[in-house]
């Protein structure tokens, strides 16, 4: 079966702690995204990549870390800088960005909780 | 900076209703449009995508239209069943990185 897979599904961290969210895909796509959702509030953009070894900062990357070193993985790492990690997380994958097509899928989430 | 609305935040409706869900954004220049459908605790599933230079898509149900001058869309759901009942999310992708920007979605209830 293709698609995005997350791990782990729920995610406990304490205070202080890094902690790395895992994002797989076997679609082929070229670009990968992660979102934050938070109870009554839209997706939010928090890291974006359109090739291997290339990312870009998103809406609200501080706190945050990633790295694109395989086209089927992004790993999101939520360091201790990060103020308020408790959320819903949302990985997403793509054909690359700017044709017209280009139509974004996404993995199960991963929800982390800060004890 | 794009903002996109959905109204309503939410809505019940009883089994075998028609229903238009609507999404408005304040930038016209945009790519392409999505519609998503989000179940608790789970991740988006893409139910359509119309391109910039489209005015409709049809999927089983399901009908999405795009004014892009008026800066609107609506997803059209017909003869609705109890398993429609989910979050539905619109987004746009637009600007200089192609980002989706995504409204805060309508939950739906269909009642049996």
């Amino acid at each position: 079966d293709g698609g995005i897979t997350q791990s782990p599904k729920y995610l406990f961290r304490k205070e202080g702690q890094n902690v790395t969210l895992s994002c797989e895909q076997n679609l082929n796509h070229d670009a990968m995204y992660w979102y934050r959702q938070d109870p009554g509030q839209g997706l939010r953009l928090i890291y974006y990549s359109q090739i291997v070894n290339d990312f870009q900062k998103g809406d609200i990357a501080e706190g945050y870390s990633v790295s694109r070193e395989k086209k089927e993985s992004f790993p999101l790492t939520v360091t201790s800088a990060q103020k308020n990690p408790t959320a819903f997380y949302l990985c997403a994958s793509s054909t690359p960005p700017g044709h017209p097509s280009n139509e974004q899928f996404f993995g199960p989430g991963t929800r982390l909780t800060v004890l | 900076k794009q903002e996109v609305t959905q109204i309503p935040a939410a809505l019940s409706v009883p089994e075998g209703e028609n229903l238009v869900l609507n999404c408005s954004f304040t930038d016209s220049a945009i790519y392409n449009l999505q519609w998503f459908r989000q179940d608790p605790g789970k991740g988006l599933t893409s139910l359509l995508l119309i391109q910039s230079s489209q005015r409709e898509q049809t999927s089983g149900r399901l009908n999405a239209s795009l004014d892009k001058s008026s800066g609107r869309s609506t997803l059209y759901i017909a003869a609705s069943q109890p398993g429609d009942s989910a979050t539905y999310l619109c987004a746009v992708s637009g600007g200089s990185n192609y980002k989706l920007t995504f409204g805060k979605g309508t939950l739906l209830t269909v009642n049996p």
